[in-house]
């Protein structure tokens, strides 16, 4: 499969918990972003990397969170002290380089539940 | 900021009817649009991309694109009940995607 890939594909912690997920892009794509995504709503910009450089953060990224790409290949995402709202679907998406458009190809997501 | 707004229905339609999805933006420099469809607690998939003004067509889906009235609509034609999903426009917001909140399509038989 060489498609965008999350692990894990699902994750109940308690709130407070320190929690971790994992992408892996498309193995040519340069680009990679997180996104959030609620019930109702559309994903919503968290983050972005070219290569290894998180170039971009949304006001929505807490100091709780916080991406790396170290080598520029996968990439993960840690949400400390998890609290209940930030239960969602957190995708990870990734994009080719040199092309005019942003188009992004999405991983399967990872569903966060903290209770 | 950069809005996307889509209308979040359901829209229903019979099977093998034309359905007309809508999108309109609030950054008149946006250059290019995405349409995903998004299955119930699956992730988003690319169905089209356009950035020009006028029609592209893809199979059974044809994007419009009108930047005079920052409008983006999505046909899809002879509708199946497969095609039953969340379909969300997203518009390219500079190393980033802007998406609105999507809107459902219902097709029945």
């Amino acid at each position: 499969d060489t498609g965008v890939s999350q692990n894990p594909r699902h994750k109940i912690t308690k709130r407070g918990q320190n929690v971790t997920f994992r992408c892996d892009p498309i193995s040519e794509h340069n680009r990679l972003y997180w996104y959030r995504q609620t019930l109702g709503q559309g994903p919503e910009f968290l983050t972005y990397f070219q290569n290894e450089a998180q170039l971009e953060k949304s006001r929505l990224l807490s100091d709780r969170f916080s991406a790396e790409r170290p080598k520029g290949s996968f990439s993960t995402l840690e949400i400390q002290r998890t609290e209940q709202g930030d239960s969602a679907m957190y995708l990870c998406a990734s994009s080719p380089p040199l092309t005019v458009n942003t188009e992004a190809f999405f991983g399967q997501g990872t569903r966060l539940t903290v209770v | 900021q950069k809005e996307v707004e889509q209308n979040s229905g359901p829209l229903s339609v019979p099977e093998g009817a034309i359905a007309s999805l809508n999108c309109t933006y609030s950054d008149r420099g946006s250059q290019s649009f995405f349409w995903y469809r998004q299955y119930s607690g699956k992730s988003p998939e690319l169905i089209m991309f356009i950035y020009s003004n006028g029609d592209k067509e893809d199979g059974r889906f044809t994007a419009q694109l009108n930047k005079a009235s920052q409008y983006v609509s999505l046909l899809i034609r002879d509708s199946q009940p497969s095609d039953s999903a969340t379909y969300l426009c997203a518009v390219d917001g500079t190393d980033k995607l802007i998406f609105g909140t999507g809107t459902r399509l219902q097709v029945f038989p």
